[in-house]
């Protein structure tokens, strides 16, 4: 079945330090694929998304690109801020139905 | 556009109890999925209901069940508690276009079982 593996925290970084967190996945087919972020006391929110091979998702700095020969979707950042300290999870999505797997999720805690 | 909404935020129940959860959707969106988040296990799926039937269900016991309303508000059920059942309840909506699955997550209900 289709299963969803991220690198496992947690990661500590200083501000402005460049971030990848990396993701592979399994899947029948041609998943979307997905990173969510959950801060302290919240649900999670989506953050970048990308539907098809090649495409790259971005939002707030962040980005990650749809590789469907290293079916991987790894998360970026250029220069990350304390405020971007929270848990990132990489998931994918069956397009043919609403089945959408989440990896463990990946503490990231930025330090001033 | 109102999100997700959760109620309540915050349970606290004894074991053998029974606990109701609430969840109301983006307007619009008729997928409601729930989910169990816990530290040690993570974030595992429970179950899904389009227009009121369930459609997908991950692997827990017959204890949790659910629902959705015509509305496509949703409730979950967790008959008998165990202290295993401590968890943030996530509840989950999106829009049913092809390709374009996102779900929205509510603020979650803390479930604390005593």
């Amino acid at each position: 079945g289709n299963s969803v593996t991220q690198m496992e925290g947690p990661v500590t970084l200083s501000e402005e330090a460049f971030l990848t967190i990396n993701c592979t996945y399994t899947a029948t087919g041609y998943p979307s694929l997905f990173w969510y972020v959950q801060y302290p006391g919240e649900g999670l929110q989506l953050l970048l998304k990308a539907t098809k091979a090649d495409d790259k998702g971005s939002n707030k700095g962040f980005e990650a690109t749809y590789r469907k020969e290293t079916t991987s979707f790894h998360l970026e950042k250029g220069s990350v801020q304390v405020s971007d300290s929270a848990v990132y999870f990489c998931a994918l999505s069956d397009n043919n139905n609403n089945d959408m797997r989440f990896g463990a999720g990946t503490r990231l805690t930025v330090k001033p | 556009k109102a999100g997700v909404t959760q109620t309540p935020r915050y349970l606290i129940k004894t074991r053998g109890q029974q606990v109701t959860l609430s969840c109301s959707p983006i307007s619009g969106h008729r997928s409601v999925s729930w989910y169990q988040q816990t530290p040690g296990q993570g974030l595992q799926f429970l179950f899904e209901y389009f227009s009121e039937t369930q459609r997908n269900k991950g692997n827990f016991p017959g204890r949790f069940s659910g629902r959705q309303f015509s509305n496509s508000r949703s409730e979950m059920n967790v008959s008998t508690l165990e202290l295993g059942d401590s968890a943030l309840y996530l509840c989950a909506s999106s829009l049913e276009v092809p390709a374009s699955y996102e779900q929205y997550f509510g603020p979650g209900t803390r479930l604390t079982v005593t």
